[in-house]
Parts: structure tokens; sequence; C-alpha cells
């Protein structure tokens, strides 16, 4: 079955910092998703995008928080002045017309 | 809007017997439900997914669980439980069709299996 991968698998960061993290989802699929789990709470929706512009994000994508697709494989989120709130499990999601979304394996993402 | 909610954040059950995962949902339009596993520090695996065919939905190892429109649950059962089903199980919402489908997760149920 296709895959949507992410790496790192784990990021280290200090404080201040940008971080990028990245998934390559499944090509054929036209709508790509970021979601982020903190440590022992629930998974949360982060963002949306299709047609190279953001559909829809919640009120924790704030201005800190962008989203790309340099080319045409990759999707990229990207954190530009990390804080200690922002450690968490990184959830990168694609879906084709079938409405079934594809997580990746995730990337922890931890700011010391 | 659409939302889910889990009943028991932890749930704990003997080696064998029954696994009852309880999920409800609301939607203003009628949903696709899912309900995935995450095993410590790894990804979400999707166990299995409602999208508006048979209201009895078969999953991976040995899961299933039904839709009840009436009572807007969808909840996770398998017959016997085994160690490695001790995990954590999300259920999830989203739209079925149209718009963008973001996923809303419910805060989650830790199972734990006693041998």
């Amino acid at each position: 079955e296709p895959e949507v991968t992410q790496t790192p698998s784990h990021q280290v960061t200090q404080m201040g910092q940008e971080v990028i993290l990245r998934c390559v989802p499944i090509s054929n699929h036209l709508y790509f998703y970021w979601y982020r789990q903190i440590l022992g709470q629930k998974v949360e929706f982060l963002v949306s995008f299709y047609n190279n512009e953001i559909s829809e994000k919640s009120e924790i994508f704030d201005d800190q928080f962008s989203v790309e697709r340099p080319d045409g494989s990759n999707f990229t989120l990207k954190i530009r002045s990390t804080k200690l709130e922002d450690s968490a499990m990184y959830f990168c999601a694609s879906r084709g017309d079938q409405g079934k979304q594809y997580f990746g394996p995730g990337t922890r993402l931890t700011v010391t | 809007a659409q939302s889910v909610t889990q009943l028991g954040s932890h749930v704990s059950v003997s080696e064998g017997a029954l696994v009852l995962l309880r999920c409800n949902y609301s939607s203003s339009v009628p949903p696709y439900l899912f309900w995935y596993v995450q095993y410590p520090n790894q990804g979400l695996q999707l166990l299995l997914k409602y999208t508006s065919a048979a209201t009895l939905v078969k999953g991976i190892n040995g899961f299933e669980a039904e839709f009840k429109k009436s009572e807007t649950s969808f909840h996770l059962t398998k017959p016997s439980a085994h160690m490695s089903d001790a995990a954590e199980y999300f259920c999830a919402v989203s739209a079925p069709s149209g718009g963008y489908q973001k996923v809303t997760f419910g805060t989650g149920t830790k199972l734990q299996v006693i041998p």
C-alpha cells in the first residue's frame, strides 16, 4: 500500500530556532494536511492545503507557522521561531479522491 | 461542525476478554468515521473506517465497529483481547465528501490488557 513518509523522525532544536518538517505525500494525492499531538493529548488539526494554498487552518496555526509545497513531491511545515510549547509529534497526511487520509509516521519535535 | 467523544480515557481488560471502546460522534452531515491505534512512540495506524457502506465494519487485528445512526455511536469491539492490543485508540470523524475533510480526533482511550 502507498505510504506517506516524513523526515526527520526526531528533531531537537533550541527555543527561537526555525525548523522545517518534511513530508512526502502519496504521489497522486491532491489534499495535504498537518496535525500535531502534544505528549499525552489528542491529535489536533493544524492546516489543510489544496491547489497550492491553505484551505483551512486552526487557531493553533498562527503566524509562526507556514506550509509550502516547494516542488511536486514535498510538503513542508515551517515553524519560524520555536517555543517550548511547540514540542509535539507532528503528523503529515494526504488524501486522494477516495476520502481516506493516509497519515505519515510523524516527526517528534523537541524544543529545549 | 463535527466532533467525537470517547468515553473512558483508560480501559482495562483481562487477556481473552471482550474489548469495548466507546465513541459517540456529532456531525452536521453524514460522517466518515475512523478508529486509529497508536502504539507508544509510534504513528497512527488506521484500524477501520466507516464510509456509508455497511454499518458493521471489520478492521485489522480482529477489531470491528458498528455505526449506529440512532445512537450516534461508533463503538470499537474485539471479542478476545490480546496482550499486543495494549495501545491508545482514537476515534475520529470527517465530512464524507467535498470540502477539505479535516479529521477531528477524540481524546483517545488507553487500553490496558491484564495477563
